[in-house]
């Protein structure tokens, strides 16, 4: 029972364009998000977050948004550059546990 | 100096052993987490430690033992490896429980044959 999904396991898209990363998630509780980036034999780095009382948080070239009645967030990477290929995971917070999407696996082509 | 260091990065050990994975911070958060990676990349947290007191025990075979000797460090015991337990094993720490950014270490691929 994945309560955070990230449905599409893999995402190509070419330097300089947008590249858009979904989530969904089903628990109501969930009042924070975040997005972790990571990079083959490494560990997840912390790319930004929103809190539930807002619907958008924009950092650089990274935007991620919520929308609460459908339980979808998504970041937006614009432009994209190849430096930003890595495995994208979701992530959501309830109480004090994040509970995190399986992961989306970018690819920016030069 | 590495904010978040596990040891080792790759364990590799026979069924039925007992085995030790080690972590460390310096970022002087007061909350260490364990997470297992699964072979479907899932990351889901097994064990919580604030201030050297555990808060969170999902459910995780009593095999697995946290120990967090003071606040920078939570390691990870574990004994009577079943070839189940092969995965990627990641410690975390934040500021707090909630509404913080985890920062994670880089990962111990155990692998249990």
């Amino acid at each position: 029972d994945q309560q955070v999904k990230q449905n599409s396991p893999s995402l190509s898209v070419q330097e300089g364009r947008i590249s858009i990363l979904n989530c969904d998630y089903t628990n109501s509780m969930f009042d924070y998000f975040l997005w972790y980036k990571k990079y083959p034999a490494e560990g997840p780095t912390f790319l930004i977050s929103i809190s539930s009382i807002k619907d958008k948080n924009e950092d650089g070239r990274f935007t991620v948004f919520l929308n609460k009645s459908a339980k979808h967030l998504s970041l937006h990477i614009v432009p994209s550059q190849p430096g930003d290929s890595a495995v994208y995971f979701c992530a959501a917070n309830a109480g004090n546990m994040l509970t995190f999407g399986g992961g989306t696996r970018l690819m920016v082509k030069p | 100096d590495t904010a978040v260091s596990q040891t080792p990065k790759y364990l590799v050990t026979q069924m039925g052993n007992d085995k030790s994975i080690k972590c460390e911070q310096n970022l002087g958060h007061d909350t260490m987490y364990w997470y297992k990676q699964d072979s479907k990349k899932f990351l889901k947290i097994m064990f919580s430690y604030n201030n050297k007191e555990l808060i969170i025990n999902e459910t995780v075979p009593n095999r697995f033992s946290p120990k967090s000797p003071d606040k920078a460090h939570l390691n990870l015991h574990i004994n009577s490896l079943e070839l189940g337990d092969s995965a990627v094993y990641f410690c975390a720490s934040s500021q707090g429980v909630t509404y913080a950014e985890a920062f994670f270490g880089q990962g111990t691929r155990l692998t249990v044959v």
